[in-house]
């Protein structure tokens, strides 16, 4: 599992709240992402980091924001969660070296917001 | 919009006989992925072709890239009940540096019946 952990594992809550979800890699990656996953729409880039404090927008990332601190901890935080954000959110890394590389997932967040 | 589209959406058969998904995807890339996603679990990586490649061979899966065409296939042979699964095509299309991403397509749901 590359050393992927993302809590909390499942959430429920209400519209208008704020969310964050952490993802915590225990390997030193470069490179973390975080996608949502949604029937019909496959997964879908919200944002990704680069490094410390270095980030960027994916395609879905309007309702989002991102923080990276540290090398081993991406957050994800919904400012104002609404219904449309209910998903599975994966946190992913690559192990970027010599060559580009595969991606490798956590094992996802359920979040229901009602 | 999203790079990849996988074809077909969803795909029955018997165990024994051999699956073909394909892969259909916008722009130039670096290279191609294919995952594998158990229900209610994160996405793994099987295979990766990159650009300059045609054919590619792990076991009992084989991926072919068509550039001209871009496309890409699949294909599991002899498959098995345990070969149940989500499988998605990536794309990797960044300028390199700090824009390192993969790009998912929808999916093909594969069932492979005993």
């Amino acid at each position: 599992d590359a050393g992927i952990t993302q809590s909390p594992r499942h959430k429920v809550t209400e519209t208008g709240t704020p969310v964050t979800l952490r993802c915590h890699q225990t390997e030193n990656h470069r490179y973390m992402y975080w996608y949502r996953q949604d029937p019909g729409h496959g997964l879908r880039l919200i944002h990704y980091s680069y490094g410390v404090k270095d980030t960027d927008k994916g395609e879905v990332s309007d309702g989002y924001s991102v923080s990276r601190s540290k090398t081993e901890d991406f957050l994800l935080t919904l400012e104002s969660a609404t219904s449309s954000q209910t998903s599975v959110y994966f946190c992913a890394i690559n192990r970027r070296g010599q060559g580009r590389t595969e991606a490798f997932f956590g094992q996802g967040t359920r979040l229901t917001v009602v | 919009s999203q790079q990849g589209e996988e074809d077909p959406q969803a795909l029955s058969i018997q165990e024994g006989e051999n699956a073909t998904m394909n892969c259909s995807y916008k722009t130039s890339i670096n290279n191609l992925q294919w995952y594998r996603q158990n229900s209610g679990r994160g996405l793994v990586h099987l295979i990766l072709i990159r650009s300059n490649e045609r054919e590619k061979h792990s076991g009992r899966l084989r991926v072919t890239l068509d550039t001209s065409k871009k496309s890409s296939s699949l294909l599991i042979t002899a498959s098995r009940a345990a070969d149940t699964a989500s499988y998605f095509c990536a794309t990797d299309a960044g300028s390199g540096g700090s824009n390192y991403k993969l790009t998912f397509g929808k999916g093909t749901l594969l069932t492979v019946n005993p």
